[in-house]
């Protein structure tokens, strides 16, 4: 069975700051990894998947393999980026039960 | 476009009493899920429909609960005599496909808070 670990519970940075999210997984195939967030009254929704390797809101997220870690980073966090974030695992072989991490939430400050 | 609602939005209910939840999708989306998500914890599977199929309820915690989609759009799950380990966020999400992952993306409501009291 896979697992997927945030270890942070909650992150506070000052604004400007570089943040990083961590997420580890354990799953012996080959994962798609997802981080989802959700601010403030909003809904959940995709921030970004590991196989488009994109930066959304700056944010990027390079699958390790080696470490079985998906970790989500920012050079200069904003006080908007304030919110809880998923990471999200889907295994191999076209699952479509996803496993969630129980979140972070990252806090901004001024 | 609307996204995907979810009504009523907040839930109190006695224990043992039944409750029903409701979803509406995007319309034209094939897949539909039902997720609960415990106070501090990740969202997690309850059900699975492509059009009025359930293809996976396997995440159902037991047979109290009970999820439809009778025509293919909106989707009720009802819980049967709750308790108070009912209490928790229920999520339905929506997707255009038949799955979601690499190429298509799911699309989640905002969620009905059951408490159970």
């Amino acid at each position: 069975a896979q697992r997927v670990t945030q270890p942070e519970k909650l992150l506070s940075v000052f604004k400007g700051a570089p943040v990083e999210l961590k997420c580890n997984y354990s799953y012996s195939g080959s994962p798609e990894l997802f981080w989802y967030v959700q601010y403030s009254r909003q809904r959940l929704q995709l921030l970004l998947r590991h196989i488009s390797r994109e930066s959304i809101k700056g944010f990027t997220a390079d699958l390790n393999k080696g470490e079985t870690s998906f970790h989500l980073k920012k050079p200069f966090a904003q006080e908007e980026d304030s919110a809880m974030y998923y990471c999200a695992l889907l295994a191999s072989g076209g699952s479509y039960i996803p496993t969630f991490g129980r979140g972070t939430s990252l806090i901004v400050h001024p | 476009g609307a996204g995907v609602s979810q009504s009523p939005r907040y839930k109190v209910a006695k224990r043992g009493q039944d409750v029903a939840l409701r979803c509406d999708p995007i319309s034209g989306h094939v897949s539909l899920f039902w997720y609960q998500q415990a106070l501090g914890q990740g969202p997690e599977f309850l059900t699975y429909f492509q059009n009025e199929a359930q293809l996976d309820k396997s995440g159902l915690p037991s047979d109290r609960f009970f999820a439809e989609r009778p025509e293919g759009s909106v989707s009720t799950l009802k819980i049967q005599r709750t308790q108070q380990e009912d209490s928790a966020v229920y999520l339905c999400a929506s997707s255009p496909g038949q799955t979601w992952g690499e190429t298509n993306e799911q699309f989640f409501g905002p969620g009905t808070r059951l408490t159970v009291l």
